[in-house]
């Protein structure tokens, strides 16, 4: 079975930058997609094919990939970004997801 | 646009049933992968199941495999997940869900199963 790791938590202040990392042996060979949760709400697709953004995404949220990591980048990071982050991919018609990280802004 | 639409969650005893729909609609659902993901309350997400656009392959995690049912009515654009021998481990919110790697996933809003005596 795949895994893909991703830190438990990420903490910036205001107008910082983010990083969030994931990273599996899988991902050389899938696309990743991220997707944002805030409590009580489902999950919104945030990136998907390693670095495209669905429209209504803020230029601000971006993805990048090298190798077997891809990294979720929130530029100016903002309060109202703080939510938990998954980072998945779709191997043989299975969904492998991180376990997630909580992004705090403060 | 695109919209999946869960329904059927709720209340059910350990040991018991449940069957989830989701009303799928703004694609072609006949041709389409679909799928099942759930979120144990403060936990990640889980994939629990797939179904091929025919109906004719489907798989499931450990987790579930032996309890779960998934199939579908392509002449209804809808998609079930048929939930026995519930444990108080299957309480999750579940959400119907489309893979699509070169355009973005589809998720629905999700349902909520609770397991408990």
């Amino acid at each position: 079975s795949y895994e893909l790791t991703q830190p438990s938590s990420v903490s910036v202040s205001p107008g910082q930058t983010a990083r969030i990392t994931c990273s599996g042996d899988i991902l050389s060979k899938k696309f990743t997609r991220w997707v944002l949760q805030k409590p009580g709400q489902a999950p919104m697709l945030l990136i998907y094919k390693d670095t495209e953004r669905p429209s209504g995404i803020p230029e601000r949220i971006s993805g990048s990939s090298s190798g077997t990591t891809v990294t979720l980048t929130i530029s100016g990071a903002q309060v109202e970004d703080e939510a938990d982050y998954y980072c998945y991919c779709v191997a043989d018609n299975s969904w492998v997801f991180g376990r997630g990280t909580k992004l705090t802004v403060l | 646009e695109a919209q999946l639409l869960e329904s059927g969650g709720g209340l059910a005893q350990p040991g018991g049933s449940l069957r989830l729909s989701c009303a799928a609609s703004g694609f072609t659902f006949t041709r389409e992968v679909m799928g099942w993901v759930r979120q144990a309350p403060g936990k990640g997400l889980e994939w629990v199941s797939y179904i091929t656009g025919n109906g004719g392959g489907t798989d499931y995690s450990d987790s579930v495999k032996g309890r779960f049912t998934v199939s579908r009515d392509n002449s209804k654009n809808m998609l079930y997940l048929q939930m026995d021998s519930l444990r108080v481990e299957d309480t999750a919110i579940y959400y119907c869900a489309k893979d699509r790697p070169y355009d973005g996933d589809y998720w629905g809003q999700g349902t909520l199963v609770t397991v408990s005596s």
